[in-house]
């Protein structure tokens, strides 16, 4: 059974550009998760996503941030017009239910994200 | 609000002696705790988890850790360090509710001498 998997590994990019960012939840797991982690930091909770629905996305910034998971495909992560401080490593995590406690969250490997 | 406290930004030890991370948590209500490793440059692996049930609870690797009610505390300890426990680990409380929502200490890297 494959794990939670995230593409790109390493991503770079110029300031004002775009970044998607990918995660592929484990087999079985409808609920997905983003996190952000900036240098030096813990982790930051981003956006909480079912199939086609946004559950909460209080953690994500007003502006240039947003989130899908569609019916058929990866879960994205789209930052528009990145700026220096987009720059952290950004990790997804899925889970079979969004119980509290009751399910264990599985995370991918992460993408690092480089604003130059 | 619920939120968690690492006691220890670093810690060191020399290999083949205990560990132990302190982490301190804060919740109105009975909370479900979590510790994660990291290592350097990879995802976060999932060491153990509390979850109202027995109060020591064991994970992976020999670590352990007890929730403490009274102290609100949850320390993970391990008996005999190994080099290859060398990490970032992650002391984390869910969040109360049906969002799932995880909610991370600073973290505490932990250096382990030959």
């Amino acid at each position: 059974n494959a794990g939670v998997m995230q593409n790109p590994r390493h991503l770079v990019r110029r300031r004002g550009q775009e970044a998607r960012l990918r995660c592929s939840p484990m087999k079985g797991h409808s609920h997905v998760y983003w996190y952000r982690q900036l240098p030096e930091e813990g982790l930051k909770f981003m956006v909480y996503l079912q199939k086609e629905n946004i559950i909460d996305e209080s953690g994500m910034p007003k502006e240039r941030f947003s989130a899908e998971f569609p019916k058929e495909g990866p879960s994205i992560l789209r930052i528009q017009q990145v700026v220096r401080g987009d720059s952290a490593a950004y990790f997804c995590a899925s889970s079979q239910l969004a119980r509290q406690g009751a399910e264990t969250q599985y995370f991918g490997p992460g993408t690092r994200l480089l604003v130059l | 609000a619920q939120s968690v406290t690492q006691l220890d930004s670093h810690v060191s030890v020399s290999e083949g002696t205990p560990v132990l991370l302190r982490c301190n948590y804060s919740s109105s209500y009975s909370p479900s705790l979590f510790w994660y490793v990291q290592h350097p440059n990879k995802g976060l692996q999932l060491l153990l988890k509390y979850t109202s049930a027995a109060t020591l609870v064991k994970g992976i690797n020999g670590f352990e850790a007890e929730f403490k009610k009274s102290e609100t505390s949850f320390h993970l300890t391990k008996p005999s360090a190994h080099m290859s426990d060398a990490a970032e680990y992650f002391c984390v409380v869910s969040e109360t509710g049906n969002t799932g929502k995880l909610i991370f200490g600073q973290g505490t890297t932990l250096q382990v001498k030959p």
